[in-house]
Formats: structure tokens, C-alpha cells, sequence
């Protein structure tokens, strides 16, 4: 019954390859979002889908792209991995908000990528 | 610009006792200020949010009260248990940025000593 998965859960890699997270989520939730945390544990958005359309891209890097096949996924596609990029990448999903409402985001259980 | 500040950063309380954490944010208009409970290798979890419509929300040992003239907002846990240790993040959807993506605190790590 898990509601937000992610795969792998850990992923260590070498700096300059390419790797791939997946995102699943079975809430029926229109939208999709990526985080990052980084070692202070500060956790700031990077991508948000709404129904397969990407409505944020904050300032990250060109080598990172979000990928939606259907509304369910959201999976985040990672080239020439950088010493930087170590993190736990989170994704999440909530219903989309109307009329200036917001809902609840649920979380995934976060994926922890070392580059070395 | 966008900016939500969160103290203290770490918290340590004797169990039975309460905890507040407190955070700021910059924009006025915002509308939409949720807590988050994160455990060792788990995703953040929504534990109680409120609405700019309202100051004080209420669930059982957790409240969380809004002041929207001093743009602050409170997590109050009451008689606090061993299992309340967890870092924990507030957040607002600040409107000023044009992308209504949730802004985090930085985290207060909560211990509770039994």
C-alpha cells in the first residue's frame, strides 16, 4: 500500500555517469515534485508536474532532467554526475491546489546518491 | 527575497515536557503554512498545517498558531515522548516568487530525553 515510492533507495556512482531515479506514486495525485536535501538537511524544490506538464524548473543544471511518462511518474534522469550532486533526492506528490488552496504534500522515502 | 527562517536548530527537551519551534517568513501574501515530521531515513510527513484564514490549529499534543501581521508561525508539541525525536520543517508557499512551490525551513532537530 505504499503511497510515494522511489528506486533505488541508495545509488553510489562514479563522477561523469549517467543514472536514473524513478518516482511512483498510486494516490491518484495529479501532481509530482523533486527535492533535494543536502548534508545540513536543507530541503528545497527542484521540479514540479502538473499532469505530465512541468510547471517549476528551478535554477538547477541542464544535466538534470525530469521525465513523466504518465501522471504517475515522475522519474529524474541525472548526466555527468558532479561530486556536488551527492544528496537524498526526494519526490513527492498532492493533489493539485485550486483557487489559491493548497494540499498536503506526500513524500517518497528519498533516494541517497553518492558521487565519488 | 524568498526566505523561510526556522529556530532553534537543534531542540532537546526532557520527556513530559513541551516544545516550540519557531519560524518567519518574508512574503504577506502568503497563505499556506504546513510542519513536516522527517525520522532517520524517512521522507518528511505532514503533521499539521494551517491556512492564513485561521491563528490557531489544534490535533491533539501538536498545535500550531499563525501570527500573519509579524509573519510568524509556531509548532507547539505538548507532554513530548521519546518517539516526537525527529527533525522538523516548517514551510510556506511564498506568492512572491511567481512559482508557488513550498519554500522549507532549515529543520530543528527535536531530542526528547526519556
Amino acid at each position: 500500500d505504499t503511497a510515494v515510492s522511489q528506486t533505488p533507495k541508495y545509488l553510489v556512482t562514479q563522477m561523469g555517469n549517467d543514472k536514473s531515479i524513478k518516482c511512483e506514486q498510486n494516490l491518484g495525485h495529479d501532481t509530482m515534485y523533486w527535492y533535494k536535501q543536502d548534508s545540513k538537511k536543507f530541503l528545497k524544490i527542484m521540479f514540479s508536474y502538473n499532469n505530465k506538464e512541468l510547471i517549476i524548473n528551478e535554477t538547477v543544471p541542464n544535466r538534470f532532467s525530469p521525465k513523466s511518462p504518465d501522471k504517475a511518474h515522475l522519474n529524474l534522469h541525472i548526466n555527468s554526475l558532479e561530486l556536488g550532486d551527492s544528496a537524498v533526492y526526494f519526490c513527492a506528490s498532492s493533489l493539485p491546489g485550486t483557487s489559491g488552496l493548497y494540499n498536503e504534500q506526500f513524500f517518497g522515502p528519498g533516494t541517497r546518491l553518492t558521487v565519488l | 527575497g524568498e526566505n523561510v527562517e526556522q529556530h532553534p536548530s537543534t531542540l532537546s527537551v526532557q520527556e513530559g515536557d513541551s516544545a516550540v519551534i519557531k519560524c518567519t517568513y518574508s512574503d504577506s501574501a502568503s497563505n499556506y503554512f504546513p510542519w513536516y515530521k522527517q525520522e532517520l531515513g524517512k521522507g518528511p510527513q505532514l503533521i499539521i498545517d494551517i491556512r492564513s484564514n485561521v491563528g490557531e490549529k489544534k490535533d491533539q499534543r501538536i498545535a500550531v498558531t499563525l501570527n500573519k501581521t509579524a509573519k510568524h508561525f509556531s509548532l507547539h508539541i505538548t507532554e513530548t515522548q521519546p518517539e516526537d525525536s525527529a527533525v522538523y520543517f516548517c514551510a510556506a508557499i511564498l506568492m512572491d516568487t511567481g512559482r508557488r512551490a513550498l519554500t522549507f525551513g532549515s529543520g530543528t532537530r527535536l531530542q526528547v530525553q526519556p
